[in-house]
């Protein structure tokens, strides 16, 4: 079965700066991957949605990138603010449809 | 207007006691989910149900079970609860099953056995 590994540690970075979060699968190559953020006691939002023959998508400040030799996502947030800090969860689907199956999230922290 | 909404937001209850969640989604979506949340923050599939009928049950004890009375709700009615249930179980729905459309989650229902 498909395992995603997200960085189980909180990511601190100074308000400004740009964030970067990976997301690593490894097993077959999905046909899209997407990205929801979660705040403490809410249920995760969707962010951004890329398919597999996508290399890069683009949301105002947010970047995902989809690498499938590498087995790899990369989630952006550029002149990151406080109100970014959230943990963040990518997702692919499984065999059967639309499934999702998350990762286990990272969380970020943005310091002013 | 919420989109996904869950009740109760908090369930406290004893070991061996039935409850249910309620969930209902007014953005026309044809399929809706059970996902649980434990205390390590990963979300696992427990059901997946697609124009009321059940499509997706990924292991979970015949303990817990869905009911969708249509396509805009569907229940979660847990028997004989035990403690390793307690956790964060979030209701979703998303526009159609084969397509890449993103879930919408409601707020969560923590259940806490004790």
């Amino acid at each position: 079965s498909q395992k995603i590994e997200q960085n189980s540690e909180a990511l601190n970075i100074q308000e400004g700066k740009t964030a970067t979060l990976t997301c690593n699968y490894t097993n077959y190559s999905p046909a899209y991957l997407q990205w929801y953020r979660q705040d403490p006691g809410r249920g995760p939002v969707f962010l951004l949605l890329i398919r597999e023959n996508e290399k890069e998508k683009r949301k105002e400040r947010l970047k995902v990138t989809f690498d499938t030799t590498l087995k790899q996502s990369l989630f952006h947030i550029t002149a990151s603010q406080p109100a970014d800090s959230a943990t963040y969860l990518c997702a692919l689907p499984t065999n059967a449809g639309n499934m999702l199956t998350f990762g286990g999230g990272t969380r970020l922290m943005v310091k002013p | 207007d919420t989109a996904v909404s869950q009740t109760p937001k908090y369930l406290v209850t004893q070991m061996g006691n039935d409850k249910s969640i309620k969930c209902e989604q007014n953005l026309g979506h044809d399929t809706m989910y059970w996902y649980k949340q434990d205390s390590k923050k990963f979300l696992k599939i427990m059901f997946s149900y697609n124009n009321k009928e059940l499509i997706i049950n990924e292991t979970v004890p015949n303990r817990f079970s869905p009911k969708s009375p249509d396509k805009a709700h569907l229940n979660l009615h847990i028997n004989s609860l035990e403690l390793g249930d307690s956790a964060v179980y979030f209701c979703a729905s998303s526009q159609g099953f084969q397509e890449n459309s993103p879930l919408h989650f409601g707020n969560g229902t923590r259940l806490t056995v004790t």
